[in-house]
């Protein structure tokens, strides 16, 4: 079975800084990898994917995120964060075949101050 | 290009009670799941509909059940409400059950309150 694991339930950082969430896998198997972003009282929104191609996905807004197979991680980034990407960040797997319902991480909570 | 959409936006009511709530679609989708979202929780999956029939479901009691219609729309219902089933229910379509890399697209969500 797949999973992931968000190492920070929280995160605050300032307008105009770095951004980094963080996120491990667990799966037997090369995994599909998400980031769902979820705005309060909005539903979820694919910020990028990782499928196996290359190791370092830009998505929308800014974010990227890097696949470490060594360090089996898939940490989100953002060189510059704004007030609107205050948001709930999920880490998503995929299974699959039969098994390809999405498994998702418990969240990070991203806070960005003036 | 419509995305998904779900119905209602809210619902409250009371222990006991059954419940229906609706998805439609992205254009183009075939495949429907269900995840229910506890209050500062990630979605947890409920199962995935595709030709009409369960395909996957995940660690839910057989109170909750669902189907799919020919348009590829679908319905989760729930009977004999609890407490504990108060959440944001989202929906999510996607091009075929078993394809690793499609996207799956999330609607707004429907929010059930059981009081």
């Amino acid at each position: 079975a797949q999973s992931v694991t968000q190492l920070d339930s929280h995160v605050s950082v300032s307008e105009g800084t770095p951004v980094l969430l963080r996120c491990n896998y667990s799966s037997s198997y090369s995994p599909s990898l998400f980031w769902y972003v979820q705005h309060p009282n909005k539903g979820l929104q694919l910020l990028l994917k990782y499928t196996s191609a290359a190791t370092l996905v830009k998505g929308i807004n800014g974010f990227e995120a890097e696949f470490k197979k060594s360090e089996t991680s898939f940490h989100l980034t953002k060189p510059s964060a704004h007030m609107s990407d205050a948001a709930e960040y999920f880490c998503v797997v995929r299974g699959t075949g039969t098994a390809s319902k999405l498994t998702f991480g418990t969240g990070t909570r991203l806070q960005v101050t003036l | 290009d419509a995305g998904v959409t779900q119905s209602p936006t809210h619902l409250i009511k009371t222990r006991g009670q059954q419940v229906t709530l609706r998805c439609s679609p992205k254009s183009g989708h075939d495949t429907v799941s269900w995840y229910q979202q506890a209050l500062g929780q990630g979605p947890q999956f409920i199962f995935q509909y595709y030709e009409e029939e369960e395909r996957q479901r995940g660690n839910f009691p057989d109170r909750f059940s669902g189907h799919q219609f020919p348009n590829y729309s679908s319905e989760l219902n729930v009977n004999a409400l609890l407490l504990g089933d108060s959440a944001l229910y989202l929906c999510a379509s996607s091009l075929g059950p078993d394809t690793s890399t499609d996207t799956q697209y999330f609607g707004p969500g429907t929010r059930l309150t059981v009081l």
